[in-house]
């Protein structure tokens, strides 16, 4: 299994620039989500889905969108690059359960992003 | 809503001492996973915990989480450079769609050899 897979790993950007991360996962998890880190603000989660056709915003969302039409993929789409999108963005995916056992994330290998 | 707060920001420690870190909260926990992340990597699993008073074990790390369920700690005895790295402690919200994990802001170890 490869696991959780970000391209690119690296990518600078110009302002007003769109560009799709993309993130796709072969351990058949229903739930994927997508985290940008910044220096000293921990991991912040802009988008999240439970399944195929559903997706829902995290708490930095502006500027972002995302759409998940198969289980293994979920891109996550720049609209209009801005410098204050220069971040580490890393995808995520785990299983879908009411417990709370096995739901432990997955990470992919982050692609860091530079917008000039 | 739910956060979770994680002290020391930064640590600082020679090869061989101990080091702590803590997770705390204002409101009772239903479980707490830890969460490793080397320098330039991505966050990688460690544990879960979930009963009151649970400690566990792996090899010279050590996780605890309270009696009250309000706080949680990881423990690393002596430090080796490989334990270089951020320690995040995170919460599992889980209600139906929605599901989220509440991260702290983590902490971040360094190892003098």
């Amino acid at each position: 299994n490869a696991g959780v897979t970000q391209t690119p790993k690296f990518q600078v950007l110009k302002t007003g620039q769109s560009m799709t991360l993309q993130c796709a996962q072969d351990m058949n998890h229903e739930y994927m989500s997508w985290y940008r880190q910044d220096p000293g603000m921990g991991l912040r989660l802009i988008h999240y889905s439970v399944g195929a056709g559903i997706t829902d915003q995290g708490e930095v969302p502006n500027g972002y969108n995302v759409s998940r039409s198969t289980t293994e993929d979920f891109p996550l789409r720049l609209l209009s690059a801005a410098p204050s999108q220069t971040s580490v963005y890393f995808c995520a995916s785990s299983y879908r359960t009411a417990a709370v056992l096995n739901t432990e994330a997955f990470f992919g290998q982050g692609t860091r992003l530079t917008v000039v | 809503g739910q956060q979770v707060m994680q002290i020391p920001q930064y640590q600082h420690v020679q090869e061989g001492e101990d080091f702590t870190t803590y997770c705390n909260s204002s409101t009772t926990l239903s479980n707490i996973q830890w969460y490793k992340q080397r320098p330039g990597g991505h966050p990688v699993f460690l544990i879960q915990l979930v009963k009151s008073g649970e400690v566990k074990k792996q090899k010279r790390l050590t996780f605890q989480f309270g009696e009250a369920k309000k706080n949680s700690s990881l423990h690393i005895t002596a430090t080796q450079t490989t334990d270089v790295g951020t320690y995040f402690c995170a919460l599992l919200r889980n209600a139906g769609n929605n599901r989220k994990l509440i991260w702290g802001l983590g902490t971040s170890l360094a190892v003098n050899p």
